[in-house]
């Protein structure tokens, strides 16, 4: 079964820095792209990246680009995202997404940027 | 970046019949955009339904399938059952960059 488990997130004020984990197990990780996405409080659901198998590919889309780093140990099931310079725009739920055969969805974490 | 397009809402009855759909402002949709289909319920993470086109899961009821339709993706809900009703979303993806639509709500009533 794909698990996915994330975590991180949280409070913190424009400018500042955060970091999400997610773990994933019951499929061939390495063998995947991996996906950030987000929901804004109400809304719909917004692509934030992706990542190709081995780390070499990552694509942002373009609010993030710039602040955001995504990457993956393929050896430890893992992948992170850095997200740094935050807006409050970025206030959302993010969740880690597995594609293809192997697809799974996080539990999602809370991230809130308030001044 | 380009806008990709599905229904606000659809409305089916218990049993019936209802096609979900999704556009790109760029053209057709092609098999080169690996539509994916998610269902959420409130409160709930998402869910994959269906990837490249038609692919389903074990987990996908036999209800839902993928195709291509008139220059579009389409998820096809035949039979629709109360636990349905939620919101759907499809996914294209633009040479490695990834764009929603911005949700149906299928309602069964």
């Amino acid at each position: 079964e794909v698990q996915l488990v994330d975590s991180g997130g949280g409070l913190v004020q424009p400018g500042g820095s955060l970091r999400l984990s997610c773990v994933a197990s019951g499929f061939t990780f390495s063998s995947y792209w991996m996906t950030w996405v987000r929901q804004a409080p109400g809304k719909g659901l917004e692509w934030v990246a992706n990542i190709n198998q081995d780390g070499s590919e990552t694509y942002y889309v373009d609010s993030v680009r710039g602040r955001f780093t995504f990457s993956r140990d393929n050896a430890k099931n893992s992948m992170s995202l850095q997200m740094n310079s935050l807006r409050s725009e970025d206030t959302a739920v993010y969740y880690c997404m597995s594609t293809g055969l192997g697809s799974g969805w996080g539990q999602g974490r809370l991230v809130t940027v308030f001044s | 970046q380009a806008v990709v397009t599905q229904e606000p809402s659809l409305t089916v009855s218990p049993g019936g019949t209802v096609t979900l759909t999704c556009g790109s402002s760029t053209g057709a949709v092609t098999s080169g955009h690996y539509p994916y289909w998610f269902q959420q319920k409130p409160g709930q993470a998402p869910r994959t339904l269906i990837f490249d086109i038609s692919d389903r899961f074990s987990w996908t009821p036999a209800r839902f399938s993928g195709s291509l339709l008139g220059g579009k993706a389409a998820l096809t809900l035949s039979g629709a059952q109360p636990e349905d009703d939620a919101e759907y979303y499809c996914l294209l993806s633009y040479s490695g960059v990834g764009v929603f639509g911005g949700g149906t709500k299928v309602t069964v009533l």
